[in-house]
């Protein structure tokens, strides 16, 4: 079945420390996303990509970087400059016109 | 993008339906009105969408006002597993999503 897979579910790291949160999709979806949740709030936009090698930042991208190398792959570094990390981070893809937003299972970030 | 209100809970009894309102008092012509769902510690979910029609699919209705400044999700007899998150979010087609922080559905046994 197609999909987002997103790993770990939970990931824990000590404070100072540079964190990648992996998102992979079979969906043959060009545009990906990642989005941050935190406690009784909705989604907010980290970065997005609409095409392999090209990526934007969105509404909270400091302290975050990304890569987009391959359609299937969206990886996000949560850096040490990030100064309040611990949340629940999502990946989504759709395709390049929008439609069809997928969204992965999520990976639950502390930072201890 | 349209800004939409939504309460920020709901109570609904099992069997029974729930009507979950949005108001978009500013929507554009060119925007549609999307429905997603989260449950707790999942990734959303996609609904149902509209433009100017009412919809129905196998999970739910969407009315939409004949001004279109607001809209209700209906989920015809709520389960238990219908608990989360609705989100309203009114965007043009092939645009971002952005969401707000929704309504809280509760359904009771």
């Amino acid at each position: 079945d197609g999909g987002i897979t997103q790993s770990p579910k939970y990931l824990f790291r000590k404070e100072g420390q540079n964190v990648t949160l992996s998102c992979e999709q079979n969906l043959n979806h060009d545009a990906m996303y990642w989005y941050r949740q935190d406690p009784g709030q909705g989604l907010r936009l980290i970065y997005y990509s609409q095409i392999v090698n090209d990526f934007q930042k969105g509404d909270i991208a400091e302290g975050y970087s990304v890569s987009r190398e391959k359609k299937e792959s969206f990886p996000l570094t949560v850096t040490s400059a990030q100064k309040n990390p611990t949340a629940f981070y999502l990946c989504a893809s759709s395709t390049q016109g929008g439609y069809g937003y997928t969204f992965g299972s999520g990976t639950r970030l502390t930072v201890v | 993008d349209a800004k939409t209100t939504q309460p920020p809970s709901m109570d609904c009894a099992e069997g029974r339906a729930a009507n979950l309102p949005c108001n978009h008092s500013t929507i554009s012509g060119n925007e549609y009105v999307y429905w997603y769902r989260q449950i707790h510690s999942q990734g959303p979910q996609y609904i149902i969408h509209g433009l100017k029609n009412n919809e129905t699919n196998e999970m739910a209705s969407l009315i939409i006002t004949e001004d279109r400044k607001s809209s209700t999700l209906i989920l015809p007899h709520a389960t238990l597993r219908d608990t989360a998150v609705y989100y309203c979010i009114v965007k043009p087609s092939g645009s971002r999503l952005t969401f707000g922080e929704g309504t809280q559905l509760t359904v009771n046994p």
